[in-house]
């Protein structure tokens, strides 16, 4: 049972505009959330995080949003660019240093 | 500061064959976990290390499956004998403390043939 699910695989956006990478989970002992870019044949790397106690953190161009009443966390790229293209991983912990993974929706951004 | 370093980044092996998989963590990260990446599925916790202590080996699937750190350094994760589903990447990650955002390696790619 998938307790942190992106639904959406695949996402093209033209360069310049908005991308939103969306997660659901399930877990409601899930207190911190984390969102990685993995490029190919690369190992994934550490975008932004949000702690349970927040429904913002914003990072230059990063934003994620958490609405704990909903189980839905959002990943907000404003303004797109072409090195954005990567497949990006939600992740969550339950007060623990072990990570749930999505399975990952791979950003296309279209120059 | 040299990041997480994985060996090999590639081993094709046959079903029934042993193989080993090293991960060095960056300097001085007493924290260090195993993942695993099967057929663009999710990433998987396998295990995590404290120093040379097992502190959650949770996520290893079967006794097939052997992870080391001696020394609390490097880390070594030994596969035997291996299986066809045992095919996907490895990744290897380090933190100093705490679980926030740790740091990857590049993987190891196993393919068992």
């Amino acid at each position: 049972d998938q307790q942190v699910k992106q639904n959406s695989p695949s996402l093209s956006v033209q360069e310049g505009r908005i991308s939103i990478l969306n997660c659901d989970y399930t877990n409601s002992m899930f207190d911190y959330f984390l969102w990685y870019k993995k490029y190919p044949a690369e190992g994934p790397t550490f975008l932004i995080s949000i702690s349970s106690i927040k429904d913002k953190n914003e990072d230059g161009r990063f934003t994620v949003f958490l609405n704990k009443s909903a189980k839905h966390l959002s990943l907000h790229i404003v303004p797109s660019q072409p090195g954005d293209s990567a497949v990006y991983f939600c992740a969550a912990s339950a007060g623990t240093y072990k990570y749930i993974f999505g399975t990952g929706t791979r950003l296309k951004v279209l120059a | 500061e040299a990041g997480v370093t994985q060996f090999p980044s590639h081993s094709v092996i046959e079903k029934g064959q042993t193989v080993t998989l090293r991960c060095d963590p960056i300097s001085g990260h007493d924290n260090l976990y195993w993942y695993r990446r099967v057929m663009g599925k999710e990433i998987k916790f396998l295990l995590h290390f404290v120093k040379e202590s097992k502190q959650d080996e949770s996520g290893m699937p079967n006794n097939r499956f052997l992870a080391e750190r001696t020394g609390g350094t490097y880390s070594t994760l030994k596969v035997q004998p291996a299986e066809l589903e045992d095919s996907g990447v490895y990744f290897c990650a380090s933190s100093l403390t705490g679980p926030y955002g740790y740091t990857f390696g590049s993987g190891t790619r196993l393919t068992v043939v």
